[in-house]
């Protein structure tokens, strides 16, 4: 089965802890994507990445880090020092210069 | 981005078409219109796009003004599963932070018996 796979789709975190939340795709996209959605919100980019080695600060990247060693895969981790990070979190690949498809999300809560 | 507009909700009766438009009256000549929808809890999930012809897949069709101001996105059949938020998006082709999807609150489309 081709898609892009999130882990874990629940996570809980106390505050002051790091967590990594995990996404891969096994559909062969150069470019990958992290947005965060907040409850009756549209999405917001955090980081992207064009190519295994690089990735770029979207609109709210800062209390995030993220790396792309791999083709396949682009961790996020959520620091400590994002303030409200309690929310629900996607990942995409894109196909081309067009669609982007989505993982089926991680919902993280501070507790 | 082009700025679109989407009703807030909408209801439609199983078995019926329901017809979703989407205004984007600032569209550029090199944006095209995007459909995505969100089931509840889920990733959002990639319907269609086009630019200026009316395009079909097995999802649905997208009916492009000629004038390119406004759009219609056309589920034949609905069924229950197609109750989801749906989303209007016009964006270039493109790579980097052109790239990416700015998702508005979109039309809550409901599917009832």
């Amino acid at each position: 089965d081709g898609g892009i796979t999130q882990s874990p789709k629940y996570l809980f975190r106390k505050e002051g802890q790091n967590v990594t939340l995990s996404c891969e795709q096994n559909l062969n996209h150069d470019a990958m994507y992290w947005y965060r959605q907040d409850p009756g919100q549209g999405l917001r980019l955090i980081y992207y990445s064009q190519i295994v080695n690089d990735f770029q600060k979207g609109d709210i990247a800062e209390g995030y880090s993220v790396s792309r060693e791999k083709k396949e895969s682009f961790p996020l981790t959520v620091t400590s020092a994002q303030k409200n990070p309690t929310a629900f979190y996607l990942c995409a690949s894109r196909a081309g210069l067009d669609t982007q498809y989505f993982g089926p999300g991680t919902r993280l809560t501070v507790l | 981005d082009a700025k679109t507009t989407q009703p807030t909700s909408m209801d439609c009766a199983e078995g019926r078409a329901a017809n979703l438009p989407c205004n984007h009256s600032t569209i550029s000549g090199n944006e095209y219109v995007y459909w995505y929808r969100q089931i509840h809890s889920q990733g959002p999930q990639y319907i269609i796009h086009g630019l200026k012809n009316n395009e079909t897949n097995e999802m649905a069709s997208l009916i492009i003004t000629e004038d390119r101001k406004s759009s219609t996105l056309i589920l034949p059949h609905a069924t229950l599963r197609d109750t989801a938020v749906y989303y209007c998006i016009v964006r270039p082709r493109g790579t980097g932070t052109a790239s990416k999807l700015t998702f508005g609150t979109g039309t809550r489309l409901q599917v009832t018996l």
